[in-house]
């Protein structure tokens, strides 16, 4: 069973805002919840990570509401180099295994 | 940030030969490492958690006696691909997780095995 769940796929024109939302209904106190970036032929790239509220740096921001549940990626003004597969991880630390849900494919178009 | 590195980025073999991969974490000290499959168009499947000076932990339906982990040092994790066969084929990645409470998993390049 998955323990989060993002849309499978999403098409964005090149300098629009594209806002990425993941589901994890069962998300665990200690639970963080962090953000990679996925190339073709390439291992994930961290981008953000947050616990609550709002996270923000150089390259997205995160929203995480109160009951934590959900959380959403916002990437600013995307451009065609955003083009890639990216995953919502919940990790908790301590060594703990982490699975991967399914990604949501971003094709940022011209 | 931290690196993790991975050694070959691509292998191509014959059936029925081995092939290792090396995980090295630059860096840090990985006490635990994760090894992960990728099949095309296909998200990561967790196949293993290497925990170094002791045994390695095997999701179910991944065969321990062909995918051998070794986690000799805190900075090295081997998977080797024992009597390799086509379905084999896949891209294999590594992770390995940082200290602390947020436990980010840095990862590495990735490599290609091609069974022919």
């Amino acid at each position: 069973l998955a323990k989060t769940t993002q849309p499978i796929s999403m098409d964005s024109y090149e300098g629009q805002e594209v806002n990425i939302t993941c589901s994890h209904n069962n998300i665990a106190t200690n639970d963080y919840i962090t953000w990679y970036q996925q190339f073709p032929s390439q291992g994930p790239r961290f981008i953000i990570q947050g616990y609550k509220t709002k996270v923000t740096n150089e390259v997205a921001s995160l929203f995480i509401p109160a009951d934590r549940k959900s959380s959403t990626l916002s990437l600013p003004r995307v451009s065609l180099s955003d083009t890639a597969v990216y995953y919502c991880l919940l990790n908790s630390g301590g060594y703990q295994k982490v699975t991967f849900g399914t990604g949501t494919k971003l094709q940022v178009i011209p | 940030g931290a690196v993790v590195s991975q050694h070959p980025s691509w292998v191509i073999c014959k059936s029925g030969t081995s092939v290792k991969i090396e995980c090295r974490s630059l860096d840090f000290q990985a006490t635990t490492m994760f090894w992960y499959r990728q099949f095309p168009k296909q998200s990561l499947m967790l196949m293993a958690t290497s925990n170094e000076g002791s045994k390695a932990t095997y999701e179910q339906g991944v065969e321990k006696d062909k995918f051998l982990i070794n986690h000799a040092s805190l900075t090295l994790s081997t998977l080797t691909v024992t009597s390799a066969h086509p379905e084999d084929s896949s891209f294999y990645i590594c992770s390995a997780q940082g200290g602390g409470s947020a436990g980010e998993l840095f990862f590495g390049e990735g490599s290609r095995l091609t069974v022919l």
